[in-house]
């Protein structure tokens, strides 16, 4: 079974407006980290946001906020107030912290376009 | 404080050569963890160095190997290259102990011809 599922290959928005890009994790791990990156064309990836399995509120960035919802599994990610710079991959990556490595799994992520 | 880097940044081979790839992980982490990102397959871990060793290694064939120097600088080697190595590899850095902390860096696009 995948580990990381993200449902949507792409997703369209205008400018301002908020999106969420859906991640669901599968684990037996009761102890795990949530990661979401941004990727753009040039390849970079960039940290977005984090979430542990134990963190008891919905982790924010800036306009990035981490939908999580442990029962169900799963860990959206909500950007608010889109600009065009937001257009690129999204990747949502779990750690399993029992596994004493710092290996992330990845999904195959989510393309974001933002229109004007 | 200096992000991960990565040399070279793109790179052309040819068939059957080897190549070398490196990545400076930033000041003070000593977990260096190397992924393969393609079209096809999506983004695959490789193997991570905590201290120089390697302690994780992905599913890729021995074709694929690297190290770890005591300053945790990482050096990933692949030999044989195949037109299939076609790929971004991207180093992620963290400090080891927080696993709220991974950085990538910019990656190496290499080119198998």
């Amino acid at each position: 079974a995948q580990k990381i599922t993200q449902t949507q290959p792409g997703m369209f928005v205008q400018e301002k407006e908020a999106v969420t890009l859906d991640c669901t994790y599968d684990t037996s791990d009761p102890s795990y980290g949530l990661f979401w990156y941004k990727q753009p064309s040039s390849g970079e990836m960039i940290f977005l946001i984090y979430q542990g399995s134990y963190d008891q509120q919905n982790a924010t960035e800036g306009r990035y906020s981490l939908n999580f919802q442990k029962a169900r599994k799963s860990a959206n990610l909500v950007i608010s107030a889109s600009q065009l710079g937001d257009s690129a991959m999204y990747f949502c990556a779990m750690r399993e912290v029992n596994s004493g490595y710092s290996t992330l799994t990845f999904g195959k992520g989510t393309m974001l376009l933002v229109s004007p | 404080k200096a992000g991960v880097t990565q040399t070279p940044r793109y790179l052309i081979k040819t068939r059957g050569q080897q190549v070398t790839l490196s990545c400076s992980p930033i000041s003070g982490h000593r977990s260096v963890s190397w992924y393969q990102q393609t079209p096809g397959q999506g983004l695959q871990f490789l193997f991570e160095y905590f201290s120089e060793t390697q302690r994780n290694k992905g599913n890729f064939p021995g074709r694929f190997s690297g190290r770890q120097f005591s300053n945790s600088r990482s050096e990933m080697n692949v030999s044989t290259l195949e037109l299939g190595d076609s790929a971004l590899y991207l180093c992620a850095s963290s400090a080891g102990t927080d696993y709220n902390e991974q950085f990538f860096g910019p990656g190496t696009r290499l080119t198998v011809l």
